[in-house]
C-alpha cells in the first residue's frame, strides 16, 4: 500500500478564496483523522471519521471549515472562505478497526492563504 | 477527556548523551500511549505504543518509555543520543471510549556535537 496520501502537497491561495484539500487513507483502515499543525497551537484534531461517519468534529474551527467522507478511499477538507490565519499544515492519518493500532499519517498539506 | 502535556518545547543534548522527554497523560480510563516522531516536512511516524501489556515499551531506533501509572507518565528515553535523532516528538494518548488520538505540542530535540 502505497501509505496516507494527500494532496495538494502544498497550496497557496488568497484570502476569501476557496480550499479543498484531499486525503486517500489507507486501504481498509476504517477511521480517518484531519490534524492541524501550527507553530503556535501544535497538533490540534479537527475532526474524525469512523467507517465514513463524522464521530467528533468539535475540534473544527469555525463553520469556514468542513469535512466530508463520500466513501472509504475519500476525504475532503474545505475552508471556505479562507483567512491568513488559516495557514498551516493539514495532516490527514488512518487507523485500522482496532483503536489502539497506530495512526498512518499522510506528508501534509501546506496552505498558505496570503 | 484525556491530554497529554509534553514538558519542555525544546530539549538539547550532546550526542551521546541519554535523551529524556517527557510526557504526562491525563485520563479517567486506562490509557493507550504512543510516542511519534517528526522529521522535518514530513508526516508523523510512530517510534513505540503502549497498550496495556508491559510497561517498558521498546521502540525503533533504540528509544523505549515506561508508563508509571502512578506518576501518569510516558517518558521516552535513549541511553545515547545520535545526530540522526534530531527530530520533533509527540506523545500521544488514545483510550476505549473512543477513537480518538490526541497529541501533545512537540518537543523539539536538538543534538549538539
Amino acid at each position: 500500500d502505497a501509505g496516507v496520501i494527500q494532496s495538494p502537497r502544498h497550496e497557496v491561495t488568497e484570502m476569501g478564496q476557496e480550499v479543498t484539500l484531499r486525503c486517500k487513507p489507507i486501504s481498509g483502515h476504517n477511521s480517518l483523522f484531519w490534524y492541524r499543525q501550527t507553530m503556535m497551537r501544535g497538533l490540534e484534531l479537527l475532526i474524525y471519521f469512523n467507517n465514513n461517519v463524522p464521530i467528533d468534529d468539535s475540534g473544527m474551527p469555525e463553520d469556514r471549515f468542513s469535512a466530508k467522507m463520500p466513501n472509504a478511499s475519500f476525504s475532503t477538507l474545505k475552508i471556505q472562505p479562507s483567512e491568513p490565519r488559516d495557514s498551516a499544515v493539514y495532516f490527514c492519518a488512518s487507523t485500522g478497526d482496532r483503536w489502539n493500532t497506530e495512526a498512518f499519517f499522510g506528508q501534509g498539506t501546506r496552505l498558505t492563504v496570503v | 477527556a484525556q491530554s497529554v502535556t509534553q514538558l519542555g518545547s525544546h530539549v538539547s543534548v550532546s550526542e551521546g548523551a541519554l535523551v529524556l522527554l517527557r510526557c504526562n497523560y491525563s485520563s479517567s480510563v486506562p490509557p493507550y500511549l504512543f510516542w511519534y516522531v517528526q522529521y522535518p516536512n514530513q508526516g508523523l511516524q510512530l517510534l513505540l505504543k503502549y497498550t496495556s501489556a508491559a510497561t517498558l515499551v521498546k521502540g525503533i531506533n533504540g528509544f523505549e518509555a515506561e508508563f508509571k501509572k502512578s506518576e501518569t507518565s510516558f517518558h521516552l528515553t535513549k541511553p545515547s543520543a545520535h545526530m540522526s535523532d534530531a527530530a520533533e516528538y509527540f506523545c500521544a494518548v488514545s483510550d476505549l471510549r473512543d477513537d480518538k488520538i490526541i497529541f501533545g505540542k512537540g518537543t523539539r530535540l536538538h543534538i549538539l556535537p
